[in-house]
């Protein structure tokens, strides 16, 4: 069974611009959630999506968004890019809402601002 | 501020002795600990997990220890070996939250 997939596996942008990152769950899972991880430190907890509604938002600022699409994919978008958002960015999928359960995690997009 | 505090930073093992990690915390509403593991450019993978009615949980060479009183939890890799190198994050969940909280993770080297 294939794991959580992401897409791109690199980017690079410039200052002010915007991206789109895409996530899709592991098949039969409803739930997916999006970490940033800067060099050095643990994954930070952005949002989570369950059946196409965001459950829980982190502490991040509103140029973050997200979405789920009804096959359970997600998209990540970041406006106005700053150079502090470069950093791995994560997917995790789980069979359902909440923490307290197992989640898994995709191999990330490299995210660089320049 | 960080909700789960891990330790060391980095630690140097040889081949065949045990790896311990640990981790702290305050919040006692927490009731899933999951540990994960890291490889360089890859994301994290789930190692084992371990519930707070539990004080022990064994999977192959690897162990998580509960001291639900203390606030600590610490992972044991046992025997190990040079695949094993990587980084290990703690992390800790409340019921009918969102997020993980994750420690600041653990570079483990194995030296052959």
């Amino acid at each position: 069974d294939a794991g959580v997939t992401q897409s791109p596996t690199h980017l690079i942008k410039t200052r002010g611009q915007q991206v789109t990152l895409r996530c899709s769950p592991i098949s039969g899972h409803k739930s997916v959630s999006w970490y940033q991880q800067v060099l050095g430190q643990g994954p930070q907890f952005i949002f989570q999506y369950y059946e196409k509604e965001e459950r829980g938002r982190g502490n991040f600022p509103d140029r973050f968004s997200a979405r789920q699409f009804p096959n359970y994919s997600s998209e990540l978008n970041v406006n106005a890019l700053l150079l502090g958002d470069s950093a791995l960015y994560l997917c995790a999928s789980s069979h359902t809402t909440g923490s307290s359960y197992e989640q898994y995690f995709g191999p990330g997009t490299r995210l660089t601002v320049t | 501020q960080q909700q789960v505090k891990q330790s060391p930073q980095s630690l140097i093992v040889q081949k065949g002795g045990i790896s311990i990690i640990n981790c702290a915390y305050e919040n006692t509403a927490f009731d899933y600990f999951p540990w994960y593991q890291q490889f360089p450019g890859k994301g994290p993978a789930l190692l084992i997990a371990i519930r707070p009615d539990v004080s022990e949980k064994k999977e192959g060479r690897f162990t998580i220890s509960f001291n639900k009183s203390a606030k600590q939890f610490s992972l044991h890799i046992m025997d190990s070996q040079p695949g094993d190198s990587a980084t290990y994050f703690c992390a800790a969940s409340i019921a009918n939250d969102y997020k993980l909280s994750f420690g600041a993770g653990t570079t483990v080297t194995v030296r052959a």
